[in-house]
């Protein structure tokens, strides 16, 4: 059984620090793996899909990079904004697999 | 595009009562997920449709039924609700191509 863990379970940083998120999975017979935004009392937005193949993908001030083979991956954000507070999921599909498993989420507390 | 929208956004059950969340979603997507969060964990799988007419049991099916008679709608049934089925439940779509799932804004489900 897949299981993903995400540490810190909670973070608070000064606005314009940047931040560091983690995620670590026990099967590394991955097909992909996303990170996620979730917004208090909303449904999940994708942010970055890194397929198992690839080692990082980058979308604005947003990088994850995957490392496979230590069943891990890191979400970094740049210079963070009070916007950026949200939950953070990560969420990996197993090769042949419908489902995705999720880890439990990084609540991020970016402060002005 | 309304993308994935889910009815109702709230809902207060008495244990043994029975109801029908309804997904619906306007992208055409073969599949269709049911999900449940509770407060420390990830989401996990109800149970899942890869297309009109089929669905598949998920990781935590016990206590529910679902239904996808049309393409676009996706229904999860509770026939006797328990507390323990107090959470947000998620709907998601997704093309065949199993990647990005687009979720819903969630049902905030309590049974007293």
């Amino acid at each position: 059984k897949q299981e993903v863990t995400q540490i810190p379970a909670a973070l608070s940083v000064p606005e314009g620090e940047n931040l560091v998120l983690n995620c670590s999975f026990t099967d590394s017979a991955i097909y992909n793996l996303q990170w996620f935004r979730q917004d208090p009392g909303k449904g999940l937005t994708s942010l970055l899909l890194i397929q198992s193949s690839q080692r990082e993908q980058t979308s604005g001030r947003l990088n994850a990079s995957l490392d496979k083979s230590s069943g891990r991956s890191t979400l970094y954000i740049a210079a963070s904004q009070p916007g950026d507070s949200a939950t953070y999921l990560c969420a990996v599909r197993r090769s042949g697999d419908y489902k995705l498993s999720f880890g439990a989420g990084t609540t991020v507390t970016v402060r002005a | 595009n309304a993308g994935v929208t889910q009815t109702p956004k709230f809902r207060v059950l008495k244990t043994g009562q029975s109801m029908t969340l309804l997904c619906a979603q306007d992208m055409n997507h073969e599949y269709m997920y049911w999900y449940r969060q509770d407060p420390g964990m990830g989401l996990r799988l109800i149970h899942y449709s890869v297309g009109e007419g089929t669905t598949a049991k998920g990781e935590v099916p016990d206590g529910y039924n679902v239904s996808r008679l049309k393409k676009q709608n996706f229904l999860l049934g509770l026939e006797s609700a328990a507390p323990s089925q107090t959470s947000v439940y998620f709907c998601a779509s997704s093309p065949p191509i199993l990647d990005t799932q687009y979720f819903g804004p969630g049902t905030r489900l309590t049974v007293l």
